[in-house]
């Protein structure tokens, strides 16, 4: 079975530049999070969905951050402009509420570097 | 709110020895799941191991265990005869199963194996 499939691996952009992140989840898995991890530092939310809508954005920068979820399977993050600050290793996962495990499955990340 | 407290930025341990990571944790829930996740040098997150709150057994997974105080709100990771794959970061993780399913990280623990 594919894990969680992140891409790119390493992105390097000039500040004010757009970026984009792309996730495709677990076959099956219906919730998908999207999460920010600073260096020695946890991950921590940005969007959680479940199938295509966003149930919790809570924390999520909308002045500059985006996320869409279409047909409920991958999705895409965008930055923009990006930010010194948001130089990070962005992170995504997914689950199955049907197995009530609460467990999560993690991408290998993406990481940003803005300089 | 729920918050995940972990107060060891970094340890380390001899191989074969054995180590305990401390986690504490507050909530208000009476039902969600406690998680240790592992995170290795440039590698993906994975799970260590699980404890659902309403069982009072103690989880074990091989070499890893866990000491869960409810009452306490302690949920420490014990590390029987360390290998120098443990080497990674940490983290412990909050879920409540109802509500707002938020998924609680702490900061991580750093722990190095020595051989």
């Amino acid at each position: 079975e594919a894990g969680v499939v992140q891409s790119p691996r390493y992105k390097i952009i000039e500040k004010k530049q757009p970026v984009a992140f792309w996730c495709n989840p677990i076959s099956g898995h219906n919730t998908l999070y999207w999460y920010r991890q600073n260096l020695g530092q946890g991950p921590e939310l940005l969007i959680r969905y479940e199938n295509e809508e966003a149930v919790d954005d809570s924390q999520l920068p909308k002045d500059r951050f985006s996320a869409e979820r279409l047909k409920g399977v991958d999705s895409t993050l965008k930055i923009q402009p990006a930010e010194l600050g948001d130089s990070a290793v962005y992170l995504c996962a997914s689950s199955s509420n049907r197995d009530f495990t609460y467990e999560q499955y993690f991408g290998p990340g993406t990481r940003l570097t803005v300089t | 709110a729920q918050t995940v407290t972990q107060s060891q930025p970094e340890m380390s341990v001899q191989e074969a020895e054995t180590v305990t990571l401390s986690c504490t944790y507050d909530t208000s829930e009476n039902n969600y799941y406690l998680f240790w996740y592992k995170q290795p040098p440039s590698r993906q997150m994975i799970l260590v191991i699980r404890q659902e709150a309403y069982k009072q057994q103690n989880a074990t997974e091989n070499r890893f265990s866990v000491n869960f105080q409810k009452a306490a709100k302690s949920f420490s990771l014990k590390i029987s005869d360390s290998q120098l794959g443990d080497t990674a970061m940490y983290f412990c993780a909050f879920s409540a199963t109802s509500g707002t399913y938020k998924y609680i990280f702490g900061t991580g623990t750093r722990l190095k194996v020595l051989a």
